[in-house]
């Protein structure tokens, strides 16, 4: 059972840089999500999606994109990586908005 | 303003010994409240989700309860292991569906020998 994988695990970025964090389910869910995680805080939601084609904004959204062109896939886009974007990326689905599933996590350090 | 507010915001116990986490919220209108727990370095996994009707719920050692006129609610663990050594992290949801959630801080618990 893969359930929410996300790549890469550890990444650290130049300021200005640009990369894409990839997020796959396998669960066949509708719901999909990004978080960060910083120190010491609670998760904040950046984008959210509830079905292919569709995305939204979170609470958190400057500085990031996303696009859901299938079921499976939900990959987040920093365009140009600021120091205030270090942190940890939490990629998640859920059937119905109820239990959610997370992955891993991302740690991006931006320098 | 929705807020989810947790303590403490770190506890140490002995293996063996229980421990209550607490978790008081502002969200409103609310629709649910759900307990998760990461370990260091993972992503969170789901515990319990306690609805509006629902007081108490069991997951093995993990019994969450719930007061919604008072806005809190608490996660007892029994028999700690040192397996349990992990953040707990307290959600509110404000509406049903895919709105967004509202995480608290959550609560560090290290169980020692």
């Amino acid at each position: 059972n893969a359930g929410v994988t996300q790549t890469p695990k550890f990444r650290i970025l130049k300021i200005g840089q640009s990369m894409t964090l990839q997020c796959t389910q396998d669960m066949n869910h509708n719901y999909m999500y990004w978080y960060r995680q910083d120190p010491g805080m609670g998760l904040k939601l950046i984008y959210y999606s509830v079905g292919a084609g569709i995305t939204d904004k979170g609470e958190v959204p400057n500085g990031y994109n996303v696009s859901r062109s299938t079921t499976e896939d939900f990959p987040l886009r920093l365009e140009l990586a600021a120091p205030s974007q270090t942190s940890v990326y939490f990629c998640a689905s859920s059937y119905n908005g109820n239990t959610i599933y997370f992955g891993e996590g991302s740690w991006l350090t931006v320098v | 303003k929705n807020q989810v507010e947790q303590s403490p915001q770190s506890l140490i116990i002995l293996e063996g010994k229980n421990c209550t986490l607490q978790c008081n919220y502002t969200v409103s209108p609310f629709s649910n409240l759900r307990w998760y727990k990461q370990d260091t370095g993972r992503g969170p996994v789901s515990l319990t989700i306690m609805t509006f009707s629902e007081n108490t719920k069991s997951n093995g050692r993990y019994t969450a309860t719930l007061d919604a006129d008072t806005k809190q609610s608490s996660l007892h663990i029994t028999a700690s292991q040192l397996s349990d050594s992990a953040s707990y992290i307290c959600v509110v949801s404000g509406n049903s569906g895919n709105t967004p959630l509202v995480f608290g801080k959550g609560t560090r618990l290290s169980v020692i020998a």
